[in-house]
């Protein structure tokens, strides 16, 4: 079954602890991109990825890592967990011709909130 | 910076009317813009998406309208049943079409 994966998909965690969410793709996909979703704000992208080793900025990267060493995983890393990332995690992954986007695949979320 | 203005943020109609939720996107060379449906705990999913070389496009009791020159896009969905209440987010290209920029997102409540 094409999916997308994440773990944890609930994680309750305290200021400062680091953590990594991971997400994981099985349909080859060259793009992925982690988001956060909070109320009335939508979904702000956080990084992106075009391929492997292949990583950039999205709208809000302040405090988060991304590493893209295989086509399939893309794990966000939360080095110094603060207070006002709590959120909902969304990662997603698309096929991606150089100019050309296509549907984003999402995978179940990951609700992190940090005490 | 580029944005993606999305209204109404809440739309309630009765069961079999139309409901239209309109988005305004400021960079001109976006030429993606897909819709996505986010039912209550459940991840987004595309349901329809449009290029900017067409100006409409439909399946089923969903369509998209777009209108390049005043950078404007619609969705449209025609007989709403009460499976269509969701929250639906608009987006659009940009960076030479490598990310997505999303509206807030509208509420729509299907009444009975």
């Amino acid at each position: 079954e094409a999916q997308v994966t994440q773990n944890p998909r609930y994680l309750i965690t305290v200021t400062g602890k680091k953590l990594t969410v991971t997400c994981s793709q099985n349909m080859n996909h060259e793009y992925m991109s982690w988001y956060r979703q909070d109320p009335g704000l939508g979904l702000r992208q956080i990084y992106y990825s075009m391929n492997v080793e292949a990583t950039d900025k999205g709208d809000v990267p302040e405090g988060y890592k991304v590493s893209r060493k295989e086509k399939r995983n893309f794990p966000l890393i939360l080095e110094s967990p603060s207070p006002n990332q709590t959120s909902l995690y969304f990662c997603a992954s698309s096929h991606s011709l150089w100019d050309s986007p296509y549907e984003q695949y999402f995978g179940p979320g990951t609700r992190l909130t940090v005490t | 910076g580029e944005n993606v203005e999305q209204h109404p943020s809440t739309l309630s109609v009765q069961e079999g009317d139309s409901a239209v939720i309109k988005c305004t996107y400021s960079d001109s060379a976006s030429n993606y813009f897909p819709w996505y449906k986010q039912e209550l705990g459940k991840r987004p999913q595309l349901i329809i998406d449009i290029r900017s070389n067409v100006g409409e496009k439909k399946d089923q009791r969903i369509a998209v309208t777009l209108n390049k020159t005043a950078k404007h896009f619609s969705l449209h969905i025609t007989e709403t049943q009460p499976e269509d209440s969701a929250v639906y987010f608009c987006a659009a290209s940009i960076n030479s079409n490598y990310q997505l920029i999303w509206g807030a997102g509208t509420k729509l409540i299907i009444k009975p």
